[in-house]
């Protein structure tokens, strides 16, 4: 049973640039939430993405986008990278509406911004 | 807002011991609280995680938390840590009755064990 897969899982850009992160949701899971882990800190909610609508979005600007595919898949775009986007960008997915399950998480992709 | 504070950044301790990690929340509602933990260059995985009924939950490794209601607590215990217990623990919560709505996470207890 694959768990939750993200892809690249190293990237390294320029200030300015835009980068697309990707993520395939755990089989069976319909809800993808992206967070930020900056170095020696939790992660933070980026936002949550459910019938290919957000469904809820923390504290980040607009330069944060995402989109989800009619199979789950989940992209995370960041527009006009700042020094301050590099950190640990993770992925999780659930079931929305059970009570009684948790977010899976991948492994994470490093953007490194310089 | 929900928040998380994790009372510890760093603990080290030597195998055998035991471990208590301090869990503190502010949410406004039914929560939903859970321990994850990071080992090194791996993904964030489940210790434990409490929806309802007994507040002692077991989880795995070893590992279990006490959810105190009154002190808007959390805490995570483990009687004897051992060498591969070195790790980061993140304390989370999130509210309502749907567990994977979007979690507010502490700022981790970087554990390392000595051998």
């Amino acid at each position: 049973d694959a768990g939750v897969t993200q892809s690249p899982t190293h990237l390294i850009k320029t200030r300015g640039q835009q980068v697309t992160l990707r993520c395939s949701p755990k089989s069976g899971h319909d809800t993808v939430s992206w967070y930020q882990q900056a170095l020696g800190q939790g992660p933070q909610f980026i936002f949550q993405y459910y019938e290919e609508e957000e469904r809820q979005r923390g504290n980040f600007p607009d330069r944060f986008s995402g989109h989800q595919f009619p199979n789950y898949s989940s992209e995370l775009n960041v527009n006009a990278l700042l020094l301050g986007d590099s950190a640990l960008y993770l992925c999780a997915s659930s079931i929305l509406g059970r009570a009684d399950t948790e977010a899976f998480f991948g492994q994470g992709t490093r953007l490194t911004v310089v | 807002a929900q928040s998380v504070s994790q009372h510890n950044h760093h603990v080290i301790l030597s195998e055998a011991a035991s471990l208590e990690l301090g869990c503190n929340y502010s949410y406004g509602g039914t929560v939903n609280l859970f321990w994850y933990v990071q080992y090194p260059g791996q993904h964030l995985q489940l210790l434990l995680k409490y929806f309802s009924g007994d507040p002692l939950v077991k989880g795995i490794k070893g590992f279990e938390a006490e959810f105190i209601k009154s002190k808007f607590s959390f805490n995570l215990r483990k009687p004897s840590v051992q060498w591969s217990d070195t790790a980061e623990y993140f304390c989370a919560v999130n509210g309502g009755n749907n567990a994977g709505n979007m979690l507010t996470f502490g700022g981790g207890t970087r554990l390392m064990v000595k051998p």
